[in-house]
């Protein structure tokens, strides 16, 4: 596609209950981020990929939150065990090489966790 | 570690008018620096992004500078016209610290401009 995808759009969930939010970067992008925005907020950095290989999840809040990238283009985000505090929009971008160029957003998935 | 603060909060001025919006951030040792501009509901557009060796791009009616060394950087838009109406974010790449490879962002500076 011409911009990175993402779905679902919006997603509720319980608390207690396993979501996974999905990533379609742009083709031939190696580089591919997750990002969280609260309301009122700036995003704030959750994880790297280059390729298939995670090299920086340093922002993850938690080992409830875990991205994969199995094939070095489509990526999942996974919460487990939701909790009201991580109602919020997870946004995906890529980039054409590494971490330094211009990023290329999607527009995010809005979780509300009840 | 890096902190980025943006100011104004909130602008809003009638069409035409030149504006600036600044953001400033804690530590200058960066890569680089990106503005980019959230519509509602929408995801991230980037609008310029400036290499740490760099002191200024231009892209339209958009002009973006860095000082690093003072660890400041405006983003000035001419003749704004009612489309420009947005939220304008400012991140820092830091070279250092948990999270390099990803950007710190401000909170933003949500922008009306009035017809």
């Amino acid at each position: 596609g011409a911009g990175v995808s993402q779905s679902p759009r919006y997603k509720v969930a319980k608390r207690g209950q396993d979501v996974a939010l999905r990533c379609d970067p742009i083709s031939g992008h190696v580089s591919l981020f997750w990002y969280q925005q609260a309301l009122g907020q700036g995003p704030e950095f959750l994880t790297y990929f280059q390729n298939e290989a995670q090299l920086d999840k340093s922002g993850l809040p938690s080992d409830r939150f875990f991205a994969e990238r199995p094939e070095g283009s489509v990526s999942t985000l996974k919460i487990q065990r939701t909790q009201q505090e991580d109602s919020a929009v997870y946004l995906c971008a890529s980039s054409l090489r590494q971490s330094r160029e211009k990023l290329f957003f999607g527009s995010g998935t809005q979780l509300s966790v009840l | 570690k890096q902190e980025v603060t943006q100011i104004p909060a909130a602008l809003s001025v009638p069409e035409g008018e030149n504006l600036v919006l600044n953001c400033s951030f804690t530590d200058s040792a960066i890569y680089n620096l990106q503005w980019f501009r959230q519509d509602p509901g929408k995801g991230l557009t980037s609008l310029l992004l400036i290499q740490s060796s760099q002191r200024e791009q231009t892209s339209g009616r958009l002009n973006a500078s860095l000082d690093k060394s003072s660890g400041r950087s405006t983003l000035y838009i001419a003749a704004s016209q009612p489309g420009d109406s947005a939220t304008y974010l400012c991140a820092v790449l830091s070279v250092s610290g948990g999270g390099a490879d990803g950007l710190t962002f401000g909170k933003g500076t949500h922008l009306i401009i009035q017809p």
